[in-house]
């Protein structure tokens, strides 16, 4: 079955600096790759997902990119600022599967 | 809150019960899933349902078991529940395939 390997598992950057967040899946059949944002004590909610015949896609402040060929697919932040801090979650769904696996997660914290 | 309700939001069960989670939805849709979260674990896949009747195994489904006679109810038990299945479970629906889950507030399960 599907694999998802997430790094690292924590960040710590300064207000309007950059992070990045890193996954690699293991099924060169998976198609579809959404990223997560969870709060603390709240529900993880979909920040922005991007499918397997785009190489890019970024909305705002937030991109993801995608090698299907590596077979890993990262998310960037920009200009972050200190509600950025939260635990965020790559996931990886094959073509036509059910199951939506996910990495282990990156806990981000943004100072001021 | 995407039209789910999971019930109750909070548990406190004795080992060695059985337990039942419930997750309910208004949107009518085909997928629906059930996962819990840990520290330094992420989100790991218990089960899913395709349809009704229609249910497969996720990645850690030992100790649980589900059900789904109606579209709208996705039920979880835990036959005899063990503190390792002391966890926040989360529920989640998904409209179509290679579309975003998006999940429920969450069931926080202690097992004393």
């Amino acid at each position: 079955g599907e694999n998802v390997e997430q790094h690292p598992s924590t960040l710590s950057v300064q207000e309007g600096d950059s992070a990045v967040i890193k996954c690699t899946y293991s099924d060169s059949a998976s198609n579809y790759f959404p990223w997560y944002k969870q709060e603390l004590g709240k529900r993880p909610q979909l920040i922005i997902d991007i499918r397997s015949n785009v190489g890019e896609k970024k909305d705002q402040r937030i991109a993801v990119t995608l090698n299907k060929t590596a077979k890993h697919f990262s998310l960037h932040i920009t200009e972050t600022q200190p509600e950025d801090s939260a635990v965020y979650f790559c996931a990886a769904s094959r073509q036509a599967g059910t199951a939506l696996i996910f990495g282990k997660g990156t806990t981000l914290s943004v100072s001021s | 809150d995407a039209g789910i309700t999971q019930s109750p939001r909070h548990k406190v069960t004795e080992t060695g019960t059985p337990v039942t989670l419930r997750c309910h939805q208004t949107e009518n849709h085909r997928y629906m899933y059930w996962y819990r979260q840990d520290p330094g674990h992420g989100l790991r896949l218990i089960h899913y349902s395709y349809g009704v009747k229609d249910t497969d195994k996720g990645e850690v489904s030992d100790g649980y078991s589900v059900s789904r006679s109606k579209t709208e109810d996705f039920l979880l038990t835990l036959e005899s529940a063990t503190s390792s299945q002391t966890s926040v479970y989360f529920c989640a629906i998904r409209p179509e395939l290679n579309s975003p889950l998006h999940f429920g507030n969450g069931t926080r399960l202690t097992v004393t």
